[in-house]
């Protein structure tokens, strides 16, 4: 029962091209985020929305927008890829903030820019 | 944001208890405590989180020191699936996000 779904789970790029990076949930969440994962750098922050239409960056937003259009969907976009924007990208959703709220992640999509 | 530290590995033999401890000198009042797990290549799955008092669910046990500064916790017996990072993170109450460090990458022995 796949709750958070990203569209892709490996991509290949090359530099300079647009990629979109899906994510749906079905949980009738509130909040939705991305995140990044490097080795040895954890999990970063890039963009999170906490309602349809509204977006606040996170750590690392720059050279990534992200659209969100309906509640169950949040778009991460790279405008113009690079070979440093090669990564593990992890979609997550959640409640309404409250202190207790939980994430939950989906499987992840690992892009790959040339 | 307050930090968390937890040592970067650990082992455990299969069907032992294992005893995963995470340091957090700087949580404030209102900071709870989550644990979260991520086996390979899988995004990250909840398993626990507390404020004040220990904390049981069917995965693990939480157990939060009575100054708060610290808390470990406990899987009752490893098994081979439990073999993942484990991230320790503090959430302050009005935030949406979770900040994640490196955790701890726990091995299971059979």
């Amino acid at each position: 029962d796949v709750k958070v779904t990203q569209s892709s789970r490996y991509l290949v790029k090359r530099t300079g091209e647009k990629v979109f990076l899906e994510c749906v949930q079905d949980m009738d969440h509130e909040n939705m985020f991305w995140y990044r994962q490097d080795p040895g750098l954890g999990l970063r922050l890039i963009y999170f929305s906490y309602d349809v239409k509204m977006k606040e960056k996170g750590d690392i937003p720059e050279g990534y927008s992200v659209s969100r259009e309906k509640k169950e969907r949040f778009s991460l976009i790279l405008e113009s890829a690079s070979t440093n924007q090669t990564s593990m990208y992890l979609c997550a959703s959640s409640h309404y903030r409250s202190g207790a709220n939980v994430l939950t992640f989906g499987a992840g999509s690992r892009l790959t820019v040339l | 944001d307050a930090k968390t530290t937890q040592p970067n590995s650990m082992e455990s033999n299969e069907e032992e208890p294992v005893h995963l401890p995470c340091n957090h000198s700087t949580i404030s009042g209102t900071d709870y405590i989550h644990w979260y797990r991520q086996l390979p290549s899988q995004g990250p799955e909840y398993v626990i989180h507390g404020l004040t008092s220990n904390v049981n669910n069917r995965m693990a046990s939480l157990a939060i020191a009575e100054d708060r500064k610290s808390s470990t916790l406990i899987l009752h017996r490893a098994t081979l699936r439990d073999a993942a990072v484990y991230y320790c993170i503090l959430k302050q109450v009005e935030a949406n996000n979770l900040f994640f460090g490196t955790g701890t990458r726990l091995t299971v022995i059979p």
